[in-house]
């Protein structure tokens, strides 16, 4: 089966940083995605890994491990807007599988 | 802007009617998704297709079918809707961007919200 972890909620400060972790299990696996949901909107896409290392995108950054089977997503300088869910999707020989997703509460 | 609308936007039916959810897509992508999103549960893959006629169940799939007669077009079917139902649905294409067949990158419709009383 195919199957990723991330924390069901994280808290942090408005001009904080914040990483939000994410584990798979991924036959196959090719690459991890991010994607962030406001509350009643659909999901938008954020980034995506296929290889070792950080990926950087203005204040977002994503991270792969492939050994460890690990990413995360990085938000830098964090504002209200950024309260949102944040999901991390494996890409392998089957479709995009999602994460249940992380839902971030910036605080003033 | 991937061109992506659903209809209904919102629907309130009863238990043991047939609904149907359409997707429509204006720039002619191979690849289409139908989602469902409940609290807890992320994002679950009920169908996809990957052309004409040619489609493949997801990781929920009992109690729904799809039919995709022309690329734009992607409906899900739910033949006798139940109250378990009741979520709320996401149509999604992906662009294949390399070789590997990664299709990491998906856009995403505006979903509709299925009340089944």
């Amino acid at each position: 089966g195919q199957s990723l972890e991330q924390p069901s909620e994280v808290t942090a400060v408005e001009g904080a940083i914040v990483q939000i972790n994410c584990t798979y299990q991924t036959s196959g696996f090719y690459g991890l995605s991010w994607y962030q949901q406001h509350d009643g909107g659909a999901p938008t896409f954020l980034s995506y890994n296929a290889l070792d290392g950080l990926e950087e995108t203005g204040r977002f950054s994503s991270f792969l491990s492939r050994s460890d089977s690990y990413g995360y997503l990085l938000l830098q300088e964090l504002q209200m807007k950024d309260s949102a869910s944040y999901f991390c999707a494996a890409s392998g020989n089957t479709p995009l599988v999602f994460g249940k997703g992380t839902r971030l509460s910036v605080i003033a | 802007d991937a061109g992506i609308t659903q209809s209904p936007r919102h629907k309130v039916t009863e238990t043991g009617t047939p609904v149907t959810l359409r997707c429509h897509q204006t720039e002619n992508h191979r690849y289409m998704y139908w989602y469902r999103q409940d609290p807890g549960h992320g994002l679950r893959l009920i169908h996809y297709s990957y052309g004409v006629k040619d489609t493949d169940k997801g990781e929920v799939s009992d109690g729904y079918s799809v039919s995709r007669s022309k690329t734009e077009d992607f409906l899900l079917t739910l033949e006798s809707a139940t109250s378990s139902q009741t979520s709320v649905y996401f149509c999604a294409i992906s662009l294949v961007k390399d070789s590997s067949g990664g299709a990491w990158e998906q856009f995403f419709g505006p979903g509709t919200r299925l009340t089944v009383l």
